[in-house]
């Protein structure tokens, strides 16, 4: 089975740097995946990592450590338009594609 | 390009009624997937399919049925609405290169739906 742990809310200061954190325990594990997910919209996809380390796509970065079942989502130079929850989800071993979802950290950008 | 378009957008039904939620997508994806999302509890994943004429049972499939006659649409069955499929349901649909590759899902904008 799958466990995916995400705290559920933090808030921080545009212009900041915060760390959304995930740690998870899976029968088997093909890849971790973070998405943003605006209120009362769809999720939308941010990054995956499959190997070991940091993977950095502009404003966001996403690390993993595959020994210790954690990853992380760091978002710099906060905009109040990054209020947003944010998903983390492990791609299920067995093929499929198919994604168990964490339940999501709230993050409140505030001036 | 459309992308995942899901209709209806929201629906208000009583309990017993049946209905149906359309997943249509334009981007030649094989697999798709249907969500429910409630709070504090997260995406739980209900039917999946990889490809036309397949379905296959997610996390929470009881009281759901699914079918994929075409490779663009994906419906979601609710025979007996209950109160507790009160919920935002979310279609998605992916590529599939290889058993295991990590490809992005794409999500529709959700279907709103409450039993009474």
């Amino acid at each position: 089975g799958q466990n995916i742990d995400q705290p559920t809310e933090m808030t921080a200061t545009e212009g900041a740097i915060v760390q959304i954190n995930c740690t998870y325990q899976t029968s088997g594990f093909n890849g971790l995946f973070w998405y943003q997910q605006h209120a009362g919209e769809a999720p939308t996809f941010l990054s995956y990592n499959v190997l070991d380390g940091l993977e950095e796509k502009g404003r966001f970065s996403s690390f993993l450590s595959r020994s210790k079942g954690y990853s992380y989502l760091l978002l710099k130079e906060l905009q109040m338009k990054d209020s947003a929850s944010y998903l983390c989800a492990a791609n299920c071993p067995g093929g499929n594609n198919r994604l168990a979802f964490g339940k999501g950290n709230q993050v409140v950008v505030i001036p | 390009n459309a992308g995942v378009t899901q209709t209806p957008k929201f629906r208000v039904l009583k309990t017993g009624q049946s209905m149906t939620l359309l997943c249509a997508q334009d981007m030649n994806h094989e697999y798709m997937y249907w969500y429910r999302q409630d709070p504090g509890m997260g995406l739980r994943l209900i039917h999946y399919s990889v490809g036309e004429g397949t379905t296959a049972k997610g996390e929470v499939p009881d009281g759901y049925n699914v079918s994929r006659l075409k490779k663009q649409n994906f419906l979601l069955g609710l025979e007996s609405a209950a109160p507790s499929q009160t919920s935002v349901y979310f279609c998605a649909s992916s590529y599939s290169i290889d058993p295991g590759d990590n490809q992005p899902q794409h999500f529709g904008d959700g279907t709103r739906l409450s039993i009474l």
